[in-house]
């Protein structure tokens, strides 16, 4: 069955330092999306992507972060300058269709700023 | 805008025993409401869904009618396992409202004892 992968699973990093985290969506998806959820809170929506731009961000998807899909394949979350407050589960998410309801959730990157 | 609210955690049952876990939403348009489970260390996996009015979502033993009056989509199931031991998160997307978005609620964690 075709699945959402993510990568790293786990990745710890300084305040201040530059983090990708990885996405490869299934393969026929054109919707994409980023959320987070910070230990014991709930999953916050932050990006959706489709036709290689932004369609939608929430207030904490500042300038901070970026989304790009280099590829054909995967889809990546910049985050530029890591703050503590950045310490979070991402998951990543895709759907094959705008009337499509199901989103397809990856494992999680858990990222740790020290 | 639009939210959902589910019932604190964490609960604890007995093997066999009959489990509900409360959720209501407020939404602009007519969403689509799901139920996600997380299981440790694992990723968030669809349970069930539900995009009308009065559909009854099913899945595993799991079960939850969206309910327009009372604006619910409660999850019940008659006989819950060990194995269901796990975070459980409603959702909505409020496509009709232009976004394809997921709001979830904060999960309730549910422990079933042997």
């Amino acid at each position: 069955e075709p699945e959402v992968t993510q990568t790293p699973s786990h990745q710890v990093t300084q305040m201040g330092q530059e983090v990708i985290l990885r996405c490869v969506p299934i393969s026929n998806h054109l919707y994409f999306y980023w959320y987070r959820q910070i230990l014991g809170q709930k999953v916050e929506f932050l990006v959706s992507f489709y036709n290689n731009e932004i369609s939608e961000k929430s207030e904490i998807f500042d300038d901070q972060f970026s989304v790009e899909r280099p590829d054909g394949s995967n889809f990546t979350l910049k985050i530029r300058s890591t703050k503590l407050e950045d310490s979070a589960m991402y998951f990543c998410a895709s759907t094959g269709t705008a009337s499509s309801y199901e989103q397809y959730f990856g494992p999680g990157t858990r990222l740790t700023v020290t | 805008g639009d939210s959902v609210t589910q019932m604190e955690g964490p609960v604890t049952l007995s093997e066999e025993a009959f489990l509900t876990i409360n959720c209501t939403y407020t939404a602009t348009g007519y969403p689509s409401l799901f139920w996600y489970v997380q299981y440790p260390g694992e990723g968030l996996q669809l349970l069930l869904k539900a995009t009308k009015a009065d559909d009854k979502g099913s899945n595993k033993g799991f079960e939850a009618t969206y309910r327009k009056e009372t604006t619910s989509f409660h999850l019940e199931k008659g006989s819950v396992q060990v194995s269901d031991s796990a975070v459980y998160f409603c959702a909505l997307s409020d496509i009709g409202a232009g976004t394809y978005k997921y709001i979830f609620g904060t999960g309730t964690r549910l422990k079933v004892l042997a």
